[in-house]
Parts: C-alpha cells; structure tokens; sequence
C-alpha cells in the first residue's frame, strides 16, 4: 500500500520569504508520479506542480520547486517569494505509474503573513 | 473549458433525507473519480468510472451509497438515507486515461451537511 505523510500540521511564513513543506511517501514501485495540490478558502483543488519518479531532475513552476529524493522517498515543495495569494491548504500526493488512484496525505495549512 | 462542475456547492439535510450530488466532467475526458474529503480520514477515493463504467468502488463506504454515470457528461452520487457521518465536501475529478501523469481536474466540491 501506498502511504504519503505531511508531518506539518500548519505552518506560517512572512510575504516575500520562502517556505518548504515536507512530504515523504511510502511505496514499492519504481515508477509513478507525485504531485502538490492546493487548496485555497474556495475548495477547489489546484495542480501546483508534478514530478516524474523516473526523473532527477527536480521540477520548477515559477515560484514553487521541489526536492524530490527518490531513495530518501521525499518530495518537499519550497515557495519563494510567498505571496498572500498562496494561503492555502497544501495536499502532496502520489499516483502509481499505472495506476490513477491519487493518495493524498493529511494536508498542511499555510498561512502568508502580510 | 469550464472545468468539472458539480453542483450544488452547500447541501444542508436532514438525517434520514435522500441527498444526490451532480457533476459534469471535463469534455473528452474518459475518467471519472469521486472522492470524499473529511478532516478524519483526509481525502478518499470512493469510486471512479472509465467510459461511463464503474471500475472501483471499493472505496464506497456502505450501501446507502451509490454512483452512476448515465452518459459521458454527467454522474451523480446519491446517499439514501444520509446520516450525520456522511457530512463532508465531496469533490469530482475526471481525466483523461493518457495522460495520468499529469493528474487530473477537480470540482469545487460539494459541502453536505447532514443534521
């Protein structure tokens, strides 16, 4: 089975500082994909950013990056320059390779202080 | 695109009470998931359809559940008779079977409450 653990319940970081949430996972495969979603006040479940598992090249979208290790089985997102605008539940999820049963983890609230 | 839309966004019932939530999945997609998230367990995957098919529901927490998908643009999620342990937001995804990759779109999620 599959298992992804966010260690960080809450977390706050001051506008225009940088933030790294952390995520560790679980699994026996040797191909899959893993995710960061947020989820602002509105509900809605927002792609931030992807990793392929066969890739070491770590994936950059603007301001977010991730750390993926793959034999330490961590996947943290950093945000730089927060902006208040990224206040919002973070879920870091995994995706078999052949499957498309996401596994979420517990979640972590971050809070962009002004 | 207007993405998946569910609908409605707030249900408030009563115990006992039928309760249907609707979603229209993402034109051309050929996945449809939906998950119930709860501050208990997170986010769970309670069934999902390939081609208008149910493929896996064992996620379906008991027989007062059930889920349909009539066509290709359209599922529903019926609880008879709801209690106040199904209250939560339960969101629809779709994909497309290609690309899983690339995850897939979620609604805006639907907020039960069950009283």
């Amino acid at each position: 089975a599959q298992t992804v653990t966010q260690s960080q319940p809450e977390m706050s970081v001051q506008e225009a500082e940088t933030v790294t949430l952390s995520c560790t996972y679980d699994t026996s495969e040797n191909n899959y994909y893993l995710f960061w979603y947020k989820q602002p006040p509105s509900r809605q479940m927002i792609l931030v950013i992807r990793q392929e598992a066969y890739k070491q090249q770590n994936a950059t979208e603007n301001r977010f990056s991730v750390n993926f290790q793959k034999a330490a089985k961590s996947f943290s997102l950093k945000i730089s320059d927060s902006q208040l605008g990224d206040t919002a539940m973070y879920f870091c999820a995994f995706m078999r390779g052949t499957g498309n049963q996401f596994y979420f983890g517990t979640g972590t609230s971050l809070t962009v202080i002004p | 695109d207007a993405g998946v839309i569910q609908s409605p966004r707030h249900e408030v019932t009563e115990m006992g009470q039928e309760v249907t939530l609707r979603c229209k999945p993402i034109s051309g997609h050929d996945y449809l998931f939906w998950y119930r998230q709860t501050m208990m367990r997170g986010l769970e995957l309670l069934i999902y359809f390939n081609n208008n098919v149910p493929i896996d529901d064992s996620g379906m927490p008991e027989d007062r559940f059930s889920a349909k998908m009539p066509n290709a643009s359209f599922s529903t999620l019926k609880i008879q008779p709801s209690e106040p342990r199904d209250s939560a937001v339960y969101f629809c995804a779709s994909g497309f079977g290609q690309g899983w990759g690339y995850g897939y779109t979620f609604g805006s999620g639907t907020r039960l409450t069950v009283v």
